[in-house]
C-alpha cells in the first residue's frame, strides 16, 4: 500500500518569504501522479499543482513550484512571496496509474498548517 | 460550471443515531468519491463510484456504512448507527473519467459531530 508523509505539522513564513513544505511517500509502482491540494477554513479541496512521475522537469504554477525527486520519494512544494491568503492547510497527495481494476482516489498525507505572518 | 454540490454542511446527532449525506457531482463526472477526513488527519478514501458501479468499497465499513449513486448521478452516504469515532468532515469529490490523468474536483464538505 502506498504511504505519504508530511513531517512538518505547522510553518510559518512573513509575508512575501518564500517557504517550502516537505512530502515523502512510499510506493511501489513505477507510474504514479502526485499532487499538492490547499485546504482554507471552507473545508473545500483546491488542487495547487501536480506531478506526473514520468516527468523529469519539476511543475510550476505560477508562485508555486516542485522539487519532485523520484529517486528519493520525495516531493516538496516551494512557495514564493507568500501572501496572506495562501494560509491554510496544504496536504500532499498520491494517485497510482494501475493496470487492472481497483480504486484510483487518492492517498493523502496528513498535512501541514501553513500561517503567513504579516 | 457549478462544482459539487454537498448537503448538509454541518450536522450534530447523537450516538447510536443515524444519519445521510447527500452529494451531487459536476455535471457529466462519472466518477465519484467519499473520502472522510477525521480531525487533524488526510482524507482518507471510503468508496468509489464509476457511473452508478462501485469500484471500490474496501475502507468502508459496511457493518454501519452504507452508499449509493442512484442513476449514476447523485450519491448519498449513510451512517447507522453512528458511533463517536465517526466524527469527522466528509468530502465529496468527482472527476470526469475514471483511469487516466482526469482532475477531482471536491465539495465543501460535511461535518459530522456524534455525542
Amino acid at each position: 500500500a502506498q504511504t505519504v508523509t508530511q513531517s512538518q505539522p505547522e510553518m510559518s513564513v512573513q509575508e512575501a518569504e518564500t517557504v517550502t513544505l516537505s512530502c515523502t511517500y512510499d510506493t511501489s509502482e513505477s507510474d504514479y501522479y502526485l499532487f499538492w491540494y490547499k485546504q482554507p477554513p471552507s473545508r473545500q479541496m483546491i488542487l495547487v499543482i501536480r506531478q506526473e512521475a514520468y516527468k523529469q522537469q519539476n511543475a510550476t504554477e505560477n508562485r508555486f513550484s516542485v522539487n519532485f525527486q523520484k529517486a528519493a520519494k520525495s516531493f516538496s512544494l516551494k512557495i514564493s512571496d507568500s501572501q496572506l491568503g495562501d494560509a491554510a492547510m496544504y496536504f500532499c497527495a498520491y494517485r497510482g496509474l494501475y493496470s487492472g481494476g481497483g480504486a484510483d482516489g487518492l492517498t493523502f498525507g496528513k498535512g501541514t498548517h501553513l500561517i503567513i505572518q504579516p | 460550471e457549478a462544482g459539487v454540490a454537498q448537503s448538509p454542511r454541518y450536522k450534530i446527532i447523537e450516538k447510536r443515531q443515524s444519519v445521510a449525506f447527500w452529494c451531487n457531482p459536476i455535471s457529466g463526472h462519472a466518477t465519484l468519491y467519499w473520502y472522510q477526513q477525521i480531525l487533524g488527519q488526510g482524507p482518507k478514501l471510503l468508496i468509489q463510484f464509476q457511473n452508478n458501479g462501485v469500484v471500490d468499497d474496501s475502507q468502508l465499513p459496511k457493518d454501519r456504512f452504507s452508499a449509493e449513486r442512484l442513476k449514476g448521478v447523485d450519491s448519498t452516504l449513510k451512517i447507522q448507527p453512528a458511533k463517536l469515532e465517526d466524527s469527522a468532515v466528509y468530502l465529496c469529490a468527482s472527476s470526469l473519467r475514471y483511469r487516466g490523468y482526469t482532475e477531482a474536483f471536491f465539495g465543501q464538505g460535511t461535518r459530522l459531530t456524534v455525542v
